[in-house]
């Protein structure tokens, strides 16, 4: 069963708008949700994991129980967040990771 | 501290023909993950290794196989190569559990 969605293969913003990835998954227990981000020809890297409640280059993300949400936010865009971005869940053993979301931010 | 290695980066087999991928994690990291990379199914785990013993196991067939030295350094094999397996192939290492980094990836071609 899929454990996590992203919606969105694609996501085109102007620079200096609001972004938001949206990330949904299905899991009886508590998970651990992370972002990941591949910018381009970079290997896959850890953005943020939901734990840390921390923010990353402007990036947050709120675990939203009642919804099963792990959107990512960033409340103006920059070029340099042009990126793949995968959300994934760890439930204790593995990842399940998302499909990925393609953010182009246009200057 | 180095990062994740992977060897070799790019890999050209033939249908039926088997491969042998290798991983080196970070220094100290004894986990070691293996994920096929597609565009239409993104990252799928394949299997994980910590301190050379299969600790837990993707929905991969049989062809596919792994294992881990004493160093942790990791190889995987997948046997009777069929067109589908065709993919990137990535390695992550951790520390602790669910912080992972990632390897540059084996860029696969099956013909």
């Amino acid at each position: 069963a899929q454990r996590v969605t992203q919606p969105e293969k694609l996501l085109s913003v102007f620079k200096g708008a609001p972004v938001e990835l949206k990330c949904n998954y299905s899991y009886s227990g508590s998970p651990e949700l992370f972002w990941y981000v591949q910018y381009s020809r970079q290997r896959l890297q850890l953005l943020l994991r939901h734990i840390s409640r921390e923010s990353i280059k402007g990036f947050t993300a709120d675990l939203n129980k009642g919804e099963t949400s792990f959107h990512l936010k960033k409340p103006f865009a920059q070029e340099e967040d042009s990126a793949m971005y995968y959300c994934a869940l760890f439930d204790g053993n593995q990842f399940y990771f998302g499909t990925g979301t393609s953010l182009t931010v246009i200057p | 501290k180095a990062g994740v290695t992977q060897t070799p980066r790019y890999l050209i087999k033939t249908r039926g023909q088997q491969v042998t991928l290798s991983c080196s994690p970070i220094s100290g990291h004894r986990s070691v993950s293996w994920y096929q990379q597609t565009p239409g199914q993104g990252l799928q785990f394949l299997f994980e290794y910590f301190s050379e013993t299969q600790r837990n196991k993707g929905n991969f067939p049989g062809r596919f196989s792994g294992r881990q030295f004493s160093n942790s350094r990791s190889e995987m094999n997948v046997s009777t190569l069929e067109l589908g397996d065709s993919a990137l192939y990535l390695c992550a290492s951790s520390l602790e559990p669910g912080e992972q980094y990632f390897g540059p990836g084996t860029r696969l071609t099956v013909t």
